[in-house]
């Protein structure tokens, strides 16, 4: 089965600060997610990518940059964090589209 | 935008009962539809998929898609309390994008 791993999987900040969360994927697939959980709202698309360097906008990117560094890593960004983004945060990869999705176990990020 | 909503919220149904999920989208261009099982403390695991309008069997679950009707469904037969869990449908965009509903949490009872 395709793995992504993230990390980490909990992360406590401050107001203000600036986070980073990882994620990899061994599979040689093209395309990778951030989704953000929350309740009564489901998963939502922060950010997507079709393949190293190129970056996609979802349907929440307000306050998050992401970056594609090569086929096995997605990095999500945080500058000046909020507690608006407290939540846990999945990444996710597929290897076409429309194609099975899988997802990393999750970070729990607390913004105090 | 893609919307996808999900109903019910919530269902519970007895163990051996008939479960029953609704999806709808708005996107009449959407060719590929999945659903996804998240157990409590996990990722969303992917269920099965549908992509031709009518029914697909997989076992216990059976989707139907009527992408007319901008419609997506799930039906699992003789539940079971292992299939207790929050699902969610998925829709792939021409954009490449793949947007979840709400989700349904779905309680069954021994």
């Amino acid at each position: 089965e395709a793995a992504v791993t993230q990390s980490p999987r909990n992360k406590v900040t401050v107001t203000g600060g600036n986070v980073t969360l990882s994620c990899r994927q061994t599979n040689s697939h093209n395309y990778m997610y951030w989704y953000r959980q929350d309740t009564g709202h489901g998963l939502r698309l922060i950010h997507y990518s079709y393949g190293a360097g190129n970056l996609q906008i979802g349907d929440v990117p307000d306050g998050y940059k992401a970056t594609r560094t090569t086929q096995e890593d997605f990095f999500l960004l945080l500058e000046l964090a909020s507690p608006s983004q407290t939540s846990l945060y999945f990444c996710a990869s597929s290897a076409a589209r429309g194609t099975e999705v899988f997802f990393g176990k999750g970070t729990r990020l607390t913004v105090v | 935008q893609q919307k996808v909503q999900q109903s019910p919220e919530s269902l519970i149904v007895p163990e051996g009962g008939m479960a029953s999920l609704n999806c709808t989208f708005s996107d009449r261009n959407s060719q590929y539809f999945w659903w996804y099982r998240q157990h409590s403390g996990e990722g969303p695991k992917a269920l099965m998929s549908i992509f031709s309008n009518g029914d697909k069997k997989e076992g216990r679950f059976t989707a139907h898609l009527n992408k007319a009707s901008l419609y997506v469904s799930l039906h699992i037969k003789d539940s079971q309390p292992s299939d207790s869990a929050l699902y969610f449908c998925a829709v792939v965009t021409n954009a490449y994008k793949v947007i979840f509903g709400k989700g349904t949490h779905l309680h069954v009872l021994p």
